[in-house]
């Protein structure tokens, strides 16, 4: 089944306790990429991969990492967290896009993270 | 900058029709997409448009105007398990054959009997 995994489901921790989020695709696709949702904000980009070693920031990227050393893999690190990352997280990944064909992004079930 | 505008709650009834609007600024435009969000899940694809004009797929239907930077998703025969947000999202640029999307903040609908 074509799918977007994350891992885990909900965490909650501490303020500086280092943490990763993982991310798995398993459709060859090659752009992958972070969103946080909170409430009254909508979905925000945090960083996106367009190929493997290919990473940059979105609109949120502050307090937040991220590697592709392989193309199923884009895991979210958060080195230092901070109450103000408690968030909803989305993985999501599509293949290469063009302007003729609707390439949309297939996401991830989510990780609930509560940083207290 | 970017900045997409749509309605923070609706109410409808069942059976019924419902527009959503999105009004989008953009520093560029390269397709707009609709996606459904149940509560604590993750969204999932509705529609897409590019070009000016209505797509439709069963019960939604979405419009586009490039000219207005406008566009609505349509529901018809309005079910409760269309209770929901909607996601209206823009992709300003093809950056590098990548896909960024910006979205909106999404509109709660609630469906009644």
């Amino acid at each position: 089944e074509a799918q977007v995994t994350q891992n885990p489901r909900y965490l909650i921790t501490v303020t500086g306790k280092k943490l990763t989020v993982t991310c798995s695709q398993n459709m060859n696709h090659e752009y992958m990429s972070w969103y946080r949702q909170d409430p009254g904000l909508g979905l925000r980009q945090i960083y996106y991969s367009m190929n493997v070693e290919v990473t940059d920031k979105g609109d949120v990227p502050e307090g937040y990492k991220v590697s592709r050393k392989e193309k199923r893999n884009f895991p979210l690190i958060l080195e230092s967290p901070s109450p103000n990352q408690t968030s909803l997280y989305f993985c999501a990944s599509s293949p290469k896009t063009s302007p003729i064909f609707q390439e949309t992004q297939y996401f991830g079930p989510g990780t609930r993270l509560l940083v207290l | 900058g970017q900045n997409i505008d749509q309605p923070t709650e609706m109410t409808a009834t069942e059976g019924a029709i419902v527009q959503i609007n999105c009004t989008y600024q953009t520093s560029g435009f390269n397709g707009l997409f609709w996606y459904q969000q149940h509560a604590g899940e993750a969204p999932t694809f509705l529609s897409y448009n590019v070009l000016d004009g209505l797509e439709e797929k069963g019960r939604f239907s979405s419009f586009l105007s490039r000219s207005k930077g406008y566009s609505y998703l349509l529901l018809k025969e309005l079910q409760m398990k269309d209770s929901a947000s909607y996601l209206c999202a823009v992709r300003p640029e093809l950056t590098g054959g990548g896909n960024k999307l910006t979205f909106g903040t999404g509109t709660q609908l609630k469906v009644e009997l």
